[in-house]
């Protein structure tokens, strides 16, 4: 595609349902990230995958949070019973290829997450 | 494990002016990036610039340079005739050179900024 598409763009949960986030990365691109920003305040990063390997889950905050990029293509991020504190908006990111650390990583507009 | 820091929250400019945003970072690596990130309120990030820690000239891209101080560990972002367009969140950011290190981006906590008119 022509860029980073996720969907939903909004979701709201009542606590303790489970949600999935999907990222539709950009064709080719072999890193994929996602990142987690509370209101007001930076991205925070979650994981990252080089196509169907999850390099690094250092930033998943629970064991609630699980992501997955079968393929290494289309990746979800699944939220186990949710809490108020989950919600955020989840940006993902995709870049071409890994080893460089200046490849430019492109950012989707993010899935609005609200807790209710 | 790097740091980033933009100590000002929130900035304003009149348009056609020309402001500077700051940001510091904290590091033990020599090689680096370092970018700067726009944010509308649609939520995307839109790179606007980046730095490689090795070269010494400051990236420039049209109406956006940057102030690179490495001794100082300093990063800061000149927006030159100020469009009513640059409204938005601005997030510096840091990413590590090396292969096989943490590929992430780590963000600091952003600048509104406001254009006047």
């Amino acid at each position: 595609g022509a860029g980073v598409s996720q969907s939903p763009r909004y979701k709201v949960a009542k606590r303790g349902q489970d949600v999935a986030l999907r990222c539709d990365p950009i064709s080719g691109h072999v890193s994929l990230f996602w990142y987690q920003q509370a209101l007001g305040q930076g991205p925070e990063f979650l994981t990252y995958f080089q196509n169907e390997a999850q390099l690094d889950k250092s930033g998943l905050p629970s064991d609630r949070f699980f992501a997955e990029r079968p393929e290494g293509s289309v990746s979800t991020l699944k939220i186990q019973r949710t809490q108020q504190e989950d919600s955020a908006v989840y940006l993902c990111a995709s870049s071409l290829a890994d080893g460089v650390g200046g490849n430019t990583i492109y950012f989707g507009e993010g899935s609005w997450l609200t807790v209710v | 494990a790097q740091t980033v820091t933009q100590s000002q929250p929130e900035m304003s400019v009149q348009e056609a002016e020309t402001v500077t945003l700051s940001c510091t970072y904290d590091t033990s690596e020599s090689d680096y990036y370092l970018f700067w990130y726009k944010q509308p309120p649609s939520r995307q990030m839109i790179l606007v610039i980046r730095q490689e820690a090795y070269k010494q000239q400051n990236a420039t891209e049209n109406r956006f340079s940057v102030n690179f101080q490495k001794a100082a560990k300093s990063f800061s972002l000149k927006i030159s005739d100020s469009q009513l367009g640059d409204a938005a969140m601005y997030f510096c950011a840091y990413r590590s050179y090396r292969s096989g290190s943490a590929r992430q981006l780590t963000f600091g906590s952003g600048t509104q900024l406001t254009v006047l008119p």
